[in-house]
């Protein structure tokens, strides 16, 4: 089974609409750690934002919110008021301890094109 | 946030050459890792490690190896590079969980290194 599953590979959004990418998870660990990751064209890997299992509120980092429902072991990320520079791939990622490491597990990303 | 370098950021080689892939993080951080990305796919890890003088190998069969001989510094190397090595190469770095404010053990990632070999 997919450890992490984006099930959108693309998406439109209009500028300074908000948008959210989906993302499922699958562990057996009780503590593990939710990331989202941004990858422009250019090609680095920019952390957005980070949820723990054991937080009780969802994460917000500026117009990244991540939308963390626990039972239905989902971390959709929300961004507000998209803008052009929001174009890039996106990447979910879940960190779980694995045979006595953390293990980060990376998901097929999103590919998100704001429309002006 | 953490400051990790990577070079070169663009590298086109013929086959058969050595090539070295730098990394280095000034943030003293002890864990620092390897993911090979080929283009639009998700990332995988060749290489880990969790201090100096510790690499052992990740999720995806590679023919690099890696030293960790200072803390900042983690170098990637092919000893004869193949078409099939032509990808993009990812560095990343982060704190023990427990003293990365509350961002359980976050991954901070360099810029990357484009390699194609010829």
């Amino acid at each position: 089974a997919q450890k992490i599953t984006q099930t959108q590979p693309g998406m439109f959004v209009q500028e300074k609409e908000a948008v959210t990418l989906d993302c499922t998870y699958d562990t057996s660990d009780p503590s593990y750690g939710l990331f989202w990751y941004k990858q422009p064209s250019s090609g680095e890997m920019i952390f957005l934002i980070y949820q723990g299992s054991y937080d009780q509120q969802n994460a917000t980092e500026g117009r990244y919110s991540l939308n963390f429902q626990k039972a239905r072991k989902s971390a959709n990320l929300v961004i507000s008021a998209s803008q052009l520079g929001d174009s890039a791939m996106y990447f979910c990622a879940m960190r779980e301890a694995s045979g006595g490491y953390q293990k980060v597990t990376f998901g097929t990303g999103t590919k998100l094109q704001v429309i002006p | 946030e953490a400051d990790i370098y990577q070079t070169p950021r663009y590298l086109v080689i013929g086959t058969g050459k050595k090539i070295t892939l730098e990394c280095s993080q000034t943030m003293g951080h002890d864990k620092m890792y390897w993911y090979q990305q080929d283009p639009g796919m998700e990332l995988h890890l060749i290489h880990y490690s969790y201090g100096v003088n510790s690499t052992e190998k990740g999720d995806l069969s590679s023919e690099s190896t890696v030293s960790r001989i200072r803390t900042e510094h983690f170098p990637l190397t092919l000893e004869s590079a193949r078409p099939s090595h032509t990808s993009q190469y990812l560095c990343a770095s982060s704190k023990p969980r427990g003293t990365s404010g509350g961002r359980g053990e976050t991954q901070y990632f360099g810029p990357g290194t484009r390699l194609l070999v010829l």
